[in-house]
């Protein structure tokens, strides 16, 4: 069974930093291109990044709001993807999800975590 | 970076109504589109993906169409599970962008 475990969500104050984790399991999480996607409370759905797998030289891509603040990172020997966010807004307050999306043949994989909050507020 | 647009952003229906969603974007992405239904304090859930297909075990009430510019999301013969939001989100070129939602309501 695919699951993908965030943590380290919480409070933080303006212009602080934090460290979210994905812990995967149930696939072969060297290959696969893991994302994060992030939902304010009562709002849509914002595509956070990416970062591929070590064949696709681990490249990442952001969202224009948090480039050049947000870092995805991933260590494939424990299984976990990171979401490094530095220079924290109030509007980056949200749950962060953690998700993986592959086709597989004709069909499609898609798993997101549970979520984890982070709150920016002084 | 491509936007999406969906409308209507609400809608009120009737269990056993038909109902469609539309997905604009501001350039081609193929059928590299996603539909998604979230419920309130879940994570959202794959419904079709590449525009067309059924995501596995989705009921086949759901149903997708279109590419390039222009998609819809129909659910025929809505069901009371069926109340819930709904988004698009394109897949073609990163940065990935979602619609800004859908939200299903009970008349």
């Amino acid at each position: 069974e695919v699951q993908l475990v965030e943590s380290g969500g919480g409070l933080v104050q303006p212009g602080g930093s934090l460290k979210l984790s994905c812990a995967a399991s149930g696939f072969t999480f060297s290959g696969s291109s893991m994302h994060w996607v992030r939902q304010s409370s009562g709002k849509g759905l914002e595509w956070v990044g990416r970062i591929r797998s070590k064949t696709n030289n681990y490249a990442t891509a952001y969202a224009a709001s948090v480039k050049g603040r947000f870092t995805i990172s991933r260590d494939d020997s424990e299984n976990t993807a990171y979401l490094q966010m530095n220079s924290l807004k109030t509007e980056d307050t949200a749950m962060y999800y953690c998700t993986r999306h592959s086709m597989a043949g004709s069909s499609y994989r898609d798993n997101w975590g549970q979520g984890t909050l982070v709150t920016v507020s002084s | 970076d491509i936007q999406m647009t969906q409308s209507p952003s609400s809608l009120s229906a009737s269990v056993g109504d038909r109902v469609s969603i539309t997905c604009r974007a501001s350039q081609s992405i193929s059928s590299n589109l996603n539909w998604y239904q979230q419920k309130p304090g879940k994570a959202p859930k794959l419904l079709m993906y590449t525009a067309s297909s059924l995501q596995s075990g989705v009921p086949s009430r759901f149903s997708g169409s279109g590419s390039g510019t222009d998609f819809t999301l129909t659910i025929s013969n809505l069901q009371p599970e069926d109340f819930a939001a709904y988004y698009c989100q394109q897949t073609y070129i990163t940065p990935w962008t979602f619609g800004q939602g859908t939200k299903v309501e009970i008349k």
